[in-house]
């Protein structure tokens, strides 16, 4: 079974600053990790994803995540934020063994990301 | 590429009552996911489909549950006898069918019980 936490239920920043969004999983196997976004009203959308090769992943809108094994962490990051990256923000996992559960997210409870002007 | 519909967006119904949602996934894709999300939550799973075949439920979806796929194309969730419990809202996802394949989500159903 896998498990997703999201340290910051809602992060606060100014327009133009960086923002770093933290995301631990534990698995008893090897997993891929995703990021998704989901604007108000709207469906979730993913912003990337890692599957293996550098851990360094870069994702739409400018965003980045990290990918570290020995923390078992995947944080996202944007060196500059705009007004329209709020949104909550979602990391999930997959099980790289499949069986029953092929495909099955294991979502985070989400962080609310606020840009102020 | 029309993306997930899902259909109603909003569902109001009252205690005891039978509701149905459809999600219509995008084409040729083979798996069919449906998640539950509660507010302040992350989407949980609650069931998929390989084409026509229902594979896995999760311990989420009691007897009151209900999920087909004919023909491999939409699906619908049906919810009998529904609860306030119920209420939340209710995202249909479909992948070309890869462990690794992008999840793509449709706009979700939301479901309010009084």
């Amino acid at each position: 079974a896998q498990s997703v936490t999201q340290l910051d239920s809602q992060v606060p920043v100014f327009e133009e600053a960086p923002v770093e969004l933290r995301c631990n999983y534990s698995s008893s196997v090897s997993v891929y990790l995703f990021w998704y976004v989901q604007y108000p009203n709207q469906g979730l959308q993913l912003l990337l994803k890692y599957l293996s090769g550098s851990t360094l992943v870069k994702g739409i809108n400018g965003f980045e995540a990290e990918f570290n094994k020995s923390q078992t962490s995947f944080h996202l990051r944007k060196p500059s934020v705009h007004i329209s990256d709020t949104a909550e923000y979602f990391c999930a996992v997959v099980s790289r063994a499949g069986g029953t559960s092929y495909g099955k997210l294991t979502f985070g409870q989400g962080t609310i990301l606020t840009v102020h002007p | 590429d029309t993306g997930v519909s899902q259909n109603p967006r909003h569902k109001i119904t009252k205690r005891g009552q039978n509701v149905t949602f459809r999600c219509d996934p995008i084409s040729e894709h083979n798996r069919l996911y449906w998640y539950r999300q509660t507010l302040g939550q992350g989407p949980e799973f609650l069931t998929y489909f390989q084409n026509e075949a229902q594979l896995e439920k999760s311990r989420l979806l009691s007897d009151r549950f209900s999920a087909e796929r004919p023909k491999g194309s939409f699906s619908t969730l049906e919810i009998q006898r529904t609860e306030q419990g119920d209420s939340a809202m209710y995202l249909c996802a479909s992948s070309p069918g890869q462990l690794a394949d992008t999840q793509y989500f449709g706009p979700g159903t939301r479901l309010t019980v009084l």
